[in-house]
């Protein structure tokens, strides 16, 4: 079965300051693996993904994520917070349960960005 | 527009009513999802639908039902509400292989 473990609930950073939200999988299988950002009142928006190609993942705002697959690891990063980056962070896995894909969340990180 | 469109944003019900929550999407997709969020517990799977004829259960589905009307609708009711129904859901929309596109949710509270 997999599963996924946000390791943080909550990450306050200061603008311009590095931004790392930390994320850990199981899976039976060679997984999807996605981080979706949901801004208050709004649904989740695809930030990047990683589907078995390049293990370092270019996003969108300039957010990124390493697959590691001996750490079962696959951290979010941007180089310097911006205000507008304030919201939560989902960290989602993408394997085959009972015959079939399916999705796995995790618990999600909110980010603060302070000024 | 909106990809994918839920209605209503907000609802506030009673106990014991019954409830139907409606997504809509322009993509073209064949695949739609209904998912409820809880605070702390990230999004749970209630039912999916690969297309019209295929619908299945996902880890949550106890006490609710969907119905695909099209390949571009796919509601969820609730047959008689109770309070732990409370809140976010959001509907979902992919192709096969791709990543899942959300609406906005719909926030239901029962009172």
């Amino acid at each position: 079965a997999q599963s996924v473990t946000q390791l943080d609930s909550h990450v306050s950073v200061s603008e311009g300051t590095p931004v790392l939200l930390r994320c850990n999988y199981s899976s039976s299988y060679s997984p999807s693996l996605f981080w979706y950002v949901q801004h208050p009142n709004k649904g989740l928006q695809l930030l990047l993904k990683y589907t078995s190609a390049a293990t370092l993942v270019k996003g969108i705002n300039g957010f990124e994520a390493e697959f590691k697959k001996s750490e079962t690891s696959f951290h979010l990063t941007k180089p310097s917070a911006h205000m507008s980056d304030a919201a939560e962070y989902f960290c989602v896995v993408s394997d085959f349960t009972r015959g079939r894909r399916a999705l796995t969340f995790g618990s999600g990180t909110r980010l603060q960005v302070q000024p | 527009d909106a990809d994918v469109t839920q209605t209503p944003r907000n609802r506030i019900t009673k106990t014991g009513k019954r409830i139907m929550l409606e997504c809509s999407q322009t993509k073209g997709h064949d695949r739609m999802y209904w998912y409820r969020q809880d605070p702390g517990l990230g999004l749970r799977l209630i039912y999916y639908s690969f297309d019209v004829k295929d619908i299945n259960k996902g880890e949550i589905s106890d006490g609710y039902s969907v119905s695909r009307q099209a390949q571009a609708k796919f509601s969820l009711s609730l047959e008689s509400a109770i309070p732990n129904q409370t809140a976010l859901y959001f509907c979902a929309t992919s192709r096969v292989g791709q990543p899942q596109h959300f609406g906005d949710g719909t926030r239901l509270s029962i009172l």
